[in-house]
Order: structure tokens, then sequence, then C-alpha cells
């Protein structure tokens, strides 16, 4: 069974930082192109960033550049988030979710339960 | 960016009826994804490469369009098809989704 489960959410103060963590099981991890999708409280989705299959290919949006670092561990089946100097705009659920490399299908297969990141003084 | 506009942004169908969701992209894009959200649950998969509908997904949805114009269809409305459907394009970086429509059985 396809598994990717979050961990490292919960209430943060602005400016304060936080690492998330996605543990990956049942596929072949470093066959897939990871991402962190994050979605605020009744809004909809929004890619945040991506990482190569190597980890050695990293994308961001804007609003995250310098502030957010995306990386994994492919003998650890681990994707990652460090978020740095957290803004109120950055409360969400964070989403892991993965892409197959070897498919040329451009949307994510699988994707985490979630986990919330309250930024609030 | 590519920006993609859904419409509507809410729409109720009453079982049995045909439903359509329409995605529009600011530029061309030469595929469109859909994913299926329920509240308190993640997205799923839904249509990938435009028309074809991932493992699990019921023959009354289909996908369609090409360049900037793309659409979701059901072609029979049923109570477990409400949710909230969001187009997305990766043809360009950074990727991007839309904004949602939320289908509601009435």
């Amino acid at each position: 069974e396809v598994q990717l489960v979050e961990s490292g959410g919960g209430l943060v103060q602005p400016g304060r930082s936080l690492k998330l963590s996605c543990a990956a099981s049942g596929f072949t991890y470093s066959n897939y192109v990871m991402a962190w999708v994050r979605q605020a409280p009744t809004k909809g989705l929004e890619w945040v960033a991506s990482i190569s299959i190597g980890g050695g290919n990293t994308y961001y949006r804007d609003s995250v550049k310098g502030r957010f670092t995306i990386s994994r561990d492919n003998a650890k089946n681990t994707l990652y988030l460090q978020i740095d100097s957290l803004r109120t705009e950055d409360t969400a659920t964070y989403y892991c979710a993965g892409r197959d490399y070897n498919k040329y299908i451009y949307y994510f297969d699988y994707w985490g339960q979630g986990v919330m990141v309250t930024v609030s003084s | 960016e590519i920006v993609l506009t859904q419409s509507p942004t809410t729409i109720a169908a009453s079982p049995g009826e045909k439903v359509t969701i329409t995605c529009r992209a600011s530029s061309s894009v030469s595929y469109m994804y859909w994913y299926q959200q329920k509240p308190g649950a993640s997205p799923k998969p839904w249509i990938y490469d435009t028309s074809k509908l991932a493992s699990g997904v019921p023959n009354r949805f289909s996908g369609s369009g090409s360049g900037t114009s793309y659409s979701l269809t059901i072609n029979t409305m049923e109570t477990e098809d409400a949710a909230t459907y969001y187009c997305q394009q990766w043809s360009s970086t950074p990727l991007t989704f839309g904004s949602g429509t939320k289908l509601e059985s009435k």
C-alpha cells in the first residue's frame, strides 16, 4: 500500500522556523519527483516546491524563495521542507505529493494526508 | 506564470444531470490534469493527459480540450460526485492549479 505520511506541523509564531517531513512507503520513492503543495483554510491548492529524483534540482514558487528549502533522503525514503521566517500567510495544510519520473504524466499520483501549519502570535 | 481560471466557481446538480466544468489557461498548455477533493481529504488524481481517467474513476467522467480551453464533464451526476474539482497544468513552471469548482448535489 502506498503511503505518504507528513509530520512536523503545529502552531508557530511569526518569524520562527519549522521542518516538515514526509515518510514514503509502498512505492519506489527514488523514482518519484516529489513536491509540497499547500492549501490555506477554505482556499485552493498552491504548489510550493518540487525536487528532482536525485535531489540535485529544486524549484520554488516566488513567494517562498529564500525562506523554504525542499530536500530529500532517498536512503530513508523521506522528503523534507525546512520553513524559515514563517509568515501568517504560510498558514495552511501542507501536502507532500509525488509524480512518477518514468511516466511522462505531469501530475501527482500520490498524496499524503496533509499536515497543518498555523502561524500566529 | 500560467493562470488557470475555472468556471463556474460553484454548481449544484441533481442526480442524473449532466455537469460540465471549464478550465481556461492564460497561455496554451499541452495537457490538463484534474483532481477531486472532498472535505477533510487529500486531493485525488482524477483525469490526466486531458482525457484519461485515473484508476478507479467512474467512466461517467470525461475530459476534453486543447490549447487554452479544457473541460471536465460528468455524464450523469451521482451524489458521490459532490466535491471540489481542481485543474492543473505543468506545461510550464511554476506548476499552477485552478481555483477550484465546488460541485454540490441537489
